[in-house]
């Protein structure tokens, strides 16, 4: 079955530095991949959707000069939380859809907990 | 709000009972897929059910929808320990997927 990876699985920050978080599909190609965030005993929330070779689209309150989205190829997206702050301090997600398949499915990475201290 | 509801947002129940929840959303989808998040860890997708279809059944698992109501219900059958999780619905429409509140399942052995 698809396979979606993410990098670092825990990170923990200091505040006012920056964090970055891979995702890689590891045996497809995804032309779109999905950026989440989760807080403690909540939902998932969609931030941003990221598309190789553009720019990302980023939901409405998510600021994307903090969130910094890279789809380079079609198998890698990265976030970037610039200057993170306590407040930032999630479990931050990624999902792809195949790109072959062009499946409704979305396949989800196992997920990024950062802590900013 | 961005996401759907679900109902209940807990549930605890005895090994070998069935365990149903509810899914309302908000906008007009493709599809709806249903996902199980244990602590702490990633999603897994269970079933995906299209917008023209009304039951699909995966194992244990039957989930129904209702257009008309923007409605959707799973349930786990002779539910086992391992089954203790959160459970979310996600709506499908274009290319997102929008959650529901979640439901979390504690199946007591």
């Amino acid at each position: 079955g698809a396979v979606v990876s993410q990098h670092p699985s825990r990170v923990i920050c200091k505040s006012g530095t920056s964090v970055k978080i891979e995702c890689r599909s590891l045996d497809f190609q995804a032309t779109t991949m999905f950026w989440y965030r989760q807080f403690p005993k909540q939902s998932l929330m969609l931030m941003a959707t990221s598309n190789e070779g553009s720019k990302a689209t980023y939901e409405q309150g998510v600021e994307k000069d903090k969130f910094l989205i890279n789809h380079a190829s079609l198998t890698l997206s990265t976030l970037t939380v610039t200057s993170a702050h306590p407040e930032d301090s999630s479990f931050y997600i990624c999902s792809a859809r195949d790109h072959e398949t062009k499946s409704y499915e979305q396949y989800f990475g196992p997920g990024t907990r950062l802590t900013v201290t | 709000s961005q996401q759907g509801e679900e109902d209940p947002q807990a549930l605890s129940i005895q090994e070998g009972e069935n365990a149903t929840m509810n899914c309302s959303y908000k906008t007009s989808i493709n599809n709806l897929q249903w996902y199980r998040q244990n602590s702490g860890r990633g999603l897994v997708h269970l079933i995906l059910i299209r917008s023209n279809e009304r039951e699909k059944h995966s194992g244990r698992l039957r989930v129904t929808l209702d257009t008309s109501k923007k409605s959707s219900s799973l349930l786990i059958t002779a539910s086992r320990a391992a089954d203790t999780a959160s459970y979310f619905c996600a709506s499908a429409a274009g290319n997102k997927l929008t959650f529901g509140g979640g439901t979390r399942v504690l199946v007591k052995p």
